[in-house]
């Protein structure tokens, strides 16, 4: 059974630079979640996927952020213009069928480091 | 925003002893859940306690749910050095779309 992955682990790039995150969720999963958590906190709601549609943005994920999942599988998040307040770890989970309320499962997460 | 808050912010134990954290959370819920995050890494999923359910158990996991306080407390019993990690409490608030609202977390260390 694969769990959920990330790539990459880690990324430390300069102010201003592009990222990209891909996130690969568990195969039979269609829900896909990303947060984002900082230094000493628990993890914050960025965005979600039913299938390929985005269903919900939170106030968090700002103009320079992007998400896809453009066929209902893998799914990538894009920070443009990285600033030094972007550095967190960004996690990624899944899960199926929401209305049988099932476990959100957690990949191990990118953290980025903005300079 | 974040929901919910734990309690206390951080515990230190020996080993053998149980370890009670508590939650609290503020609005109505389908279901809570508690994860568990070593340093660093990302978040394992421990047990998911529905609004309807009271208390629910996973080996060495004891959960409660009191939906008229809003608060859910985890018991882990005989703890173990390799329990030591940050422990958060999540909440699918109720038209939510399941998306989880995590509190801050709590620091356990078990000393051996």
């Amino acid at each position: 059974d694969t769990g959920v992955s990330q790539d990459p682990r880690h990324k430390i790039t300069k102010r201003g630079q592009n990222v990209t995150f891909r996130c690969d969720p568990i195969s039979e999963h269609n829900r896909l979640y990303w947060y984002r958590q900082t230094l000493g906190q628990g993890p914050e709601f960025l965005t979600y996927f039913q299938n390929e549609a985005q269903l919900e943005k939170s106030r968090l994920l700002s103009d320079r952020f992007s998400a896809e999942r453009p066929k209902g599988s893998f799914s990538t998040l894009e920070i443009q213009r990285t600033e030094q307040g972007d550095s967190a770890m960004y996690l990624c989970a899944s899960s199926s069928d929401p209305g049988q309320q099932e476990t959100q499962y957690f990949g191990p997460g990118t953290r980025l480091l903005v300079l | 925003s974040q929901q919910g808050e734990e309690d206390p912010q951080a515990l230190s134990i020996q080993e053998g002893e149980n370890a009670t954290m508590n939650c609290s959370y503020k609005t109505s819920i389908n279901n809570l859940q508690w994860y568990r995050q070593n340093s660093g890494r990302g978040l394992v999923h421990l047990i998911l306690i529905r609004s309807n359910e009271r208390e629910k158990h996973s080996g060495r996991l004891r959960v409660t749910l009191d939906t008229s306080k809003k608060s859910s407390s985890l018991l882990i019993t005989a703890s173990r050095a390799a329990d030591t990690a940050s422990y958060f409490c999540a909440t699918d608030a109720t038209g939510a779309n399941s998306k989880l609202t995590f509190g801050k977390g709590i620091t356990l260390s078990v000393r051996p």
